[in-house]
């Protein structure tokens, strides 16, 4: 099955910075790429995601790249703030035979420093 | 948030007792998943529904059992908890017309003592 590894575990940047989240994923047929942000005690929410037709997605301060020969795609946000601190979380579907799930990566918990 | 409910929100039980945990969407979407997150494992897929009727396993099925009689409704059973089954149970949907975009629900929280 696809195996998604996530780095960093946690990343602290001052605000303002920039911060990166990057993963890498197993099986080259995986077509789908989404990112979620979880606040503490609350669900993941879909923040931003790319199919495989599509090299990069933008969506105001976020952004996310995805390089299929490498089989590695990126999360970055630019200009951070207090809010973006949380956990993120990569995923990728593989489209295997029937609506299997997403199988995630293990989260990044981004601290915003003032 | 994309009208899933989940419930019970918090729930606490013995080892060996038999727990269910519902799922309910007023969308009427087609794709229903069940997920557990635990600290260090992340989120992992646990069973999947296409439909009412239809449903298959995901990475961690054992020690679960689920059914779809009716397209809103997704019920995770235990059968007979064990403590390693203590984690925060999330079901999610996606619709018909797009299976890649999910959308969950707002969790129950699951302790086995």
């Amino acid at each position: 099955g696809e195996n998604v590894e996530q780095h960093p575990s946690t990343l602290s940047v001052q605000e303002g910075d920039s911060a990166v989240i990057k993963c890498t994923y197993s099986d080259s047929a995986s077509n789908y790429f989404p990112w979620y942000k979880q606040e503490l005690g609350k669900r993941p929410q879909l923040i931003i995601d790319i199919r495989s037709n599509v090299g990069e997605k933008k969506d105001q301060r976020i952004a996310v790249t995805l390089n299929k020969t490498a089989k590695h795609f990126s999360l970055h946000i630019t200009e951070t703030q207090p809010e973006d601190s949380a956990v993120y979380f990569c995923a990728a579907r593989f489209p295997g035979g029937g609506a299997d799930g997403l199988t995630f990566g293990k989260g990044t918990h981004l601290i915003i420093q003032p | 948030d994309a009208g899933i409910t989940q419930s019970p929100r918090y729930k606490i039980t013995e080892t060996g007792r038999q727990v269910t945990l519902m799922c309910h969407q007023t969308w009427s979407h087609s794709y229903m998943f069940w997920y557990r997150q635990d600290l260090g494992h992340g989120l992992r897929l646990i069973y999947y529904s296409a439909a009412a009727d239809i449903t298959d396993k995901g990475e961690v099925p054992d020690g679960y059992v689920v059914s779809r009689s009716k397209t809103e409704n997704f019920p995770l059973t235990l059968e007979s908890a064990t403590r390693s089954q203590t984690s925060v149970y999330f079901c999610a949907i996606c619709r018909a017309d797009s299976t890649d975009t999910q959308y969950f629900g707002p969790g129950t929280r699951l302790t086995v003592l």
